[in-house]
């Protein structure tokens, strides 16, 4: 079951750099901080994922506090097109399974 | 490169009757993933295929449903027969194993099908 902690919703301008919080306190060392994303009637995209050391790729940047209890998603500059629910999946490194918890809404306003 | 196919896209049946999606994954890809959300829950995972083999299927929620990959390329997951509570969307994702195990494997979904049981 999942193992995280997140807003289930919040708002964003259009432009404006999205953080998206996530609280993960009984994460064990061998396990990876992943995000994905669903928007509406699609299947989940993957972003993001990291073990401790802050990640950054063309869609998002990942900070992960130095305890390793809690992160961040950070979309730059939001987009309308970045509206979605985002998933915050704590994975242990040999399990292929992913564990989707509520997510956070997050909508993006011009 | 195609992404991650599912077919039908919708499907409606009345309660007691069969029902068979099918998943194309990406080329290559060894690893295939089903999961699924019923109405109003979240998504949960139903099982793992590496190739042809099923490596976990923890996730099944009982023995109505069954799924195959035959030849470790398309799959399918059959309802038979199907109960209301199936309703929902039926995801798959495939994956290329990656050195370091899963922790470093990316997973990607296809669109999911959408079915309804009435």
């Amino acid at each position: 079951d999942a193992k995280t902690t997140q807003p289930p919703s919040m708002d964003c301008a259009e432009g404006r750099a999205a953080n998206l919080p996530c609280n993960h306190s009984t994460i064990s060392g061998n396990e990876y901080v992943y995000w994905y994303r669903q928007i509406h009637s699609q299947g989940p995209q993957y972003i993001i994922h990291g073990l401790k050391n802050n990640e950054t790729n063309e869609m998002a940047s990942l900070i992960i506090t130095e305890d390793r209890k809690s992160s961040t998603l950070i979309l730059p500059h939001a987009t309308l097109r970045d509206t979605a629910v985002y998933y915050c999946i704590v994975r242990i490194y040999n399990d292929y399974k992913l564990s989707f918890g509520a997510g956070t809404t997050v909508t993006v306003r011009a | 490169e195609a992404g991650v196919t599912q077919f039908p896209s919708h499907s409606v049946i009345e309660k007691g009757q069969t029902v068979t999606l099918r998943c194309d994954p990406i080329s290559g890809h060894d690893n295939l993933y089903w999961y699924r959300r019923v109405m109003g829950k979240e998504i949960k995972f139903l099982l793992h295929f590496v190739k042809e083999s099923k490596q976990d299927e923890s996730g099944m929620p009982n023995n109505r449903f069954l799924a195959e990959r035959t030849g470790g390329t398309y799959s399918t997951l059959k309802v038979q027969p199907a109960e209301l509570e199936d309703s929902g969307v039926y995801f798959c994702a495939s994956s290329h194993p990656r050195q370091g195990g899963a922790g470093q494997e990316t997973q990607y979904f296809g669109p999911g099908t959408r079915l309804l049981v009435l």
